[in-house]
């Protein structure tokens, strides 16, 4: 499978603990997204890179996410202290340079119980 | 103000049906436009690039007018197979973020 791909499908977690959550995208892909989508709302940007360089991130982030791109491949993306309303499907996309069509892996559905 | 807006759906329209989803863009900076496709429970897929000139493809017709800051999406003779949720999508420069809508919902039934 050449396409993006998260893991977990799916994470259920305690309120408080930490989740860690990892995009493969596609290879030689050098932009990499994250987004955040809930039920009946379209995707909301979290974050991207560009090769390992973080180059934006949204002001809706607070300190308890973080993402990393260590070496301008796969991704991970870190919360910390996780509340209800962090739960919410994850996703990860990427597109390749010179190309603006951005392909998606099936995302990350986190529950916060 | 949201950056993307569309219109909130569902459309509820019969077999062969022609239909059109409405967007507008708040940024008036934003430099590339598309629909994407979701189908329930799935990842968000390329539908389409929006051009000013317009651009077809098939039964779908997708047309920008920058000095609105309107994009639309008509799609004729509607299959059930079309039935998905449409995103209206802008990004704001090249290689940037892309700013999606909330979506529309289609339905089309037998």
């Amino acid at each position: 499978d050449t396409g993006v791909s998260q893991n977990p499908r799916h994470k259920i977690t305690k309120r408080g603990q930490n989740v860690t959550f990892r995009c493969d995208p596609i290879s030689e892909h050098n932009r990499l997204y994250w987004y955040r989508q809930t039920l009946g709302q379209g995707p909301e940007f979290l974050t991207y890179f560009q090769n390992e360089a973080q180059l934006e991130k949204s002001r809706l982030l607070s300190d308890r996410f973080s993402a990393e791109r260590p070496k301008g491949s796969f991704s991970t993306l870190e919360i910390q202290r996780t509340e209800q309303g962090d739960s919410a499907m994850y996703l990860c996309a990427s597109t390749a340079f010179g190309s603006t069509e951005a392909f998606f892996g099936q995302g990350t559905r986190l529950t916060v119980v | 103000r949201k950056e993307v807006e569309q219109d909130p759906g569902p459309f509820n329209v019969p077999e062969g049906a022609t239909v059109a989803f409405n967007c507008t863009y708040s940024n008036s900076a934003s430099q590339s436009f598309f629909w994407y496709r979701q189908d329930c429970r799935k990842e968000p897929k390329l539908l389409m690039s929006v051009y000013s000139s317009g651009n077809e493809d098939g039964r779908f017709t997708a047309q920008l007018n920058r000095a609105s800051q309107y994009i639309s999406l008509l799609i004729r003779d509607s299959k059930l197979s079309d039935s998905a949720t449409y995103l209206c999508v802008v990004m704001m420069e090249y290689g940037n973020k892309l700013v999606f809508g909330a979506g529309t919902i289609l339905r089309v039934k037998s």
